[in-house]
């Protein structure tokens, strides 16, 4: 089983959509959470970070975790095309230590 | 602020050959530094990381090598390519935090 596990997609949203970005993670020792956007043949760009249970908010986004079924969530409101991009879970155990990512969700904002 | 810089952005090389990628960051001191490869559609693969100078510690066995010279400087490098060695490498950085930046990347090809 992998460390961290992501709906592989890839998934196609009409503009103004709700999306949601989902990981599961098996490694109870994971403290910290992150989501990054990756356009493509660029590097990733960390959009949010989170250490705690419940929400996040910035701007249209939102970052969602459930520590007790070792779940996470990124919710992308109002989607734009500008937002179609592969989208990087990632867990950490502590501060400055190497991340285990998910392999990325591929997502479509179609105009 | 902190930058990070990869050289050079795209790469192709026939199979045997040498190589030497470069990563350095700016406006920080004694990072951890580290060097992922991301396949075609693929999540990123941890190669090494390096919490000072001369300190590395591999993830992966394969041909690769990294090396960290000076403080901020990062080098990934092989003595005889592989096909299989095709991907986009990434190198990022932390510090004392939780969050991980990353470079732009290099694309190689070997042909």
């Amino acid at each position: 089983q992998k460390e961290v596990e992501q709906d592989p997609g890839p998934l196609s949203v009409p503009e103004g959509a709700i999306v949601s970005l989902n990981c599961t993670y098996s490694n109870s020792a994971f403290q910290y959470f992150m989501w990054y956007r990756q356009y493509s043949r660029k590097g990733p760009e960390l959009l949010m970070y989170t250490y705690s249970s419940g929400n996040k908010e910035d701007g249209r986004f939102t970052a969602q975790v459930d520590k007790s079924s070792k779940y996470i969530s990124l919710f992308i409101r109002d989607s734009q095309p500008s937002d179609s991009a592969t989208y990087l879970c990632a867990k950490g155990k502590t501060s400055g230590s190497r991340l285990t990512f998910g392999e990325g969700t591929q997502l479509t904002v179609n105009p | 602020s902190q930058t990070i810089h990869q050289w050079p952005a795209t790469l192709v090389q026939p199979v045997g050959s040498p190589l030497s990628l470069e990563c350095t960051v700016e406006g920080t001191s004694n990072p951890n530094l580290y060097w992922y490869r991301q396949a075609a559609g693929r999540g990123l693969q941890l190669l090494f990381y390096s919490v000072g100078i001369g300190q590395i510690s591999s993830e992966v066995p394969q041909n690769l090598s990294a090396s960290r010279p000076q403080d901020r400087q990062f080098i990934l490098s092989s003595k005889k390519l592989l096909l299989s060695d095709s991907g986009f490498y990434l190198c990022a950085w932390t510090r004392d935090n939780y969050e991980q930046y990353f470079g732009p990347g290099t694309r190689l090809t070997v042909t």
